[in-house]
């Protein structure tokens, strides 16, 4: 089955600065994917949904890349402040019954003034 | 806006003893999920439904059964709770087939001693 690798697992940026998380998934028929965003003692929200091949979408403060040639998802969180430090989480459907996501382990951002 | 509820928010069981988590949706979704998320493990499959009074095995289903009872409400049960079932849990549910998009709840801290 699919399997996503992410990283870093934690990442320190001044604010300001950009960030950038890695995903790495294995299964070329993955079609769908997102990045979730986990705030402390909340839930996950989600940010974005990818499809479609080597795309860029732009988001409110973020921009996402998907590269299916290399089976590699970005996100890039441009000029970041204190109000982007969580867990960011990618996700790729399994293509599977049951409309079934894989996560990656999660990276904690942190924005330091 | 379509929201995920989740009570308890927090609780202390003791091992051997039984814990019911409940979930509640106002999405009018079919899919409904529970996840465990542990640090280092992302989010982990425990089970899953894509209608009411039934329920599929997730990834991890070992120690946990589920309960859908209605199209709004999926349970999570601990029959005999133990100390590695000590994590976050979280709820989430999707619309129909193919859409993939999962909306989470807040989760629920549960602490087996």
């Amino acid at each position: 089955g699919e399997q996503v690798e992410q990283r870093p697992p934690h990442l320190s940026v001044r604010e300001g600065d950009s960030a950038v998380i890695i995903c790495t998934y294995t299964d070329p028929n993955s079609y769908y994917f997102f990045w979730y965003k986990q705030e402390p003692g909340a839930g996950l929200q989600l940010l974005m949904k990818v499809f479609s091949s080597t795309e860029i979408n732009e988001g409110q403060g973020f921009t996402v890349l998907l590269n299916k040639k290399d089976k590699q998802l970005s996100l890039n969180l441009t000029a970041a402040h204190p109000g982007d430090s969580a867990v960011y989480f990618c996700a790729a459907e399994t293509n599977s019954a049951g409309n079934k996501l894989t996560f990656g382990i999660g990276t904690r951002v942190l924005v330091r003034p | 806006e379509a929201a995920v509820t989740q009570s308890p928010r927090s609780k202390v069981a003791v091992t051997g003893g039984k814990v019911t988590l409940s979930c509640h949706q106002t999405n009018n979704h079919d899919y409904m999920y529970w996840y465990r998320q542990d640090t280092g493990h992302g989010l982990r499959l425990i089970h899953y439904s894509y209608v009411a009074d039934s329920t599929e095995k997730g990834d991890i289903p070992d120690g946990y059964k589920a309960s859908r009872p209605s199209q709004e409400n999926f349970s999570l049960i601990l029959e005999l709770a133990s100390l590695s079932q000590t994590a976050v849990y979280f709820c989430a549910s999707s619309d129909t087939a193919y859409s993939y998009e999962q909306y989470f709840g807040p989760g629920t801290r549960l602490t087996v001693l």
